[in-house]
């Protein structure tokens, strides 16, 4: 039972680099979240998906962008990475309904150098 | 917008002794209300919600609509409880999920 698997779980990039992480889930969920939680400062949403080729912005969407092709995968992607995305960020999934549990990744430390 | 509230960042208690965390949330709405857990090195995992007006792990959390709030309570705090906590909200069903800055607990001996 994966659940919700990120990969990967550790990266450093250099300034100016991009990335792409990556989320998949294995629940048949629709909806589907990006966080990244700073030292003290909770977690933050960055984009969310209500299902396959829908995707809208959170609180911090700015340097990212996402993309939902199938309801399995949920990536988020870097550009020109700048220090200030230091982080750790975490993938989410949901079923939509009443009440609904939220499950997470593992999370992905990323520093950006 | 939707805001989630956890005015305390540490809370710092004795085995045995009883530990409120504080949530406050914004919707004025019928929002739905998680508290979510992170134990050291696990992942973010649901700790209860308050439609089900369950108690786990022996927190409880109440749904207060007149001061908006969602404070969980555990009358005796164990050594285990050590962890960082989160409340969250979601305005309708699936509706994207806001949390709150985090509350860490620390259960001394």
């Amino acid at each position: 039972n994966a659940g919700v698997t990120q990969t990967p779980k550790f990266r450093i990039l250099k300034i100016g680099q991009s990335m792409t992480l990556q989320c998949a889930q294995d629940m048949n969920h629709n909806y589907m979240y990006w966080y990244r939680q700073d030292p003290g400062m909770g977690l933050k949403l960055i984009y969310y998906s209500v299902g396959a080729g829908i995707t809208d912005k959170g609180e911090v969407p700015n340097g990212y962008n996402v993309s939902r092709s199938t309801t399995e995968d949920f990536p988020l992607r870097l550009e020109l990475a700048a220090p200030s995305q230091t982080s750790v960020y975490f993938c989410a999934s949901s079923s939509g309904t009443g009440g609904t549990e939220a499950f997470f990744g593992q999370g992905t430390r990323l520093t950006v150098v | 917008a939707q805001r989630v509230t956890q005015p305390e960042k540490l809370l710092s208690v004795f085995k045995g002794a009883p530990v409120e965390l504080k949530c406050n949330y914004s919707y004025s709405g019928s929002p739905e209300l998680f508290w979510y857990v992170q134990y050291s090195r696990q992942r973010l995992q649901l700790l209860l919600r308050h439609i089900s007006r369950e108690s786990i792990k022996g927190f409880t959390a109440d749904l207060n609509k007149g001061e908006t709030s969602f404070h969980l309570k555990k009358p005796f705090a164990q050594e285990e409880d050590s962890a960082m906590y989160y409340c969250a909200q979601t305005k309708a069903a699936g509706n994207k999920l806001t949390f709150g800055g985090g509350t860490r607990v620390l259960v001394k001996p």
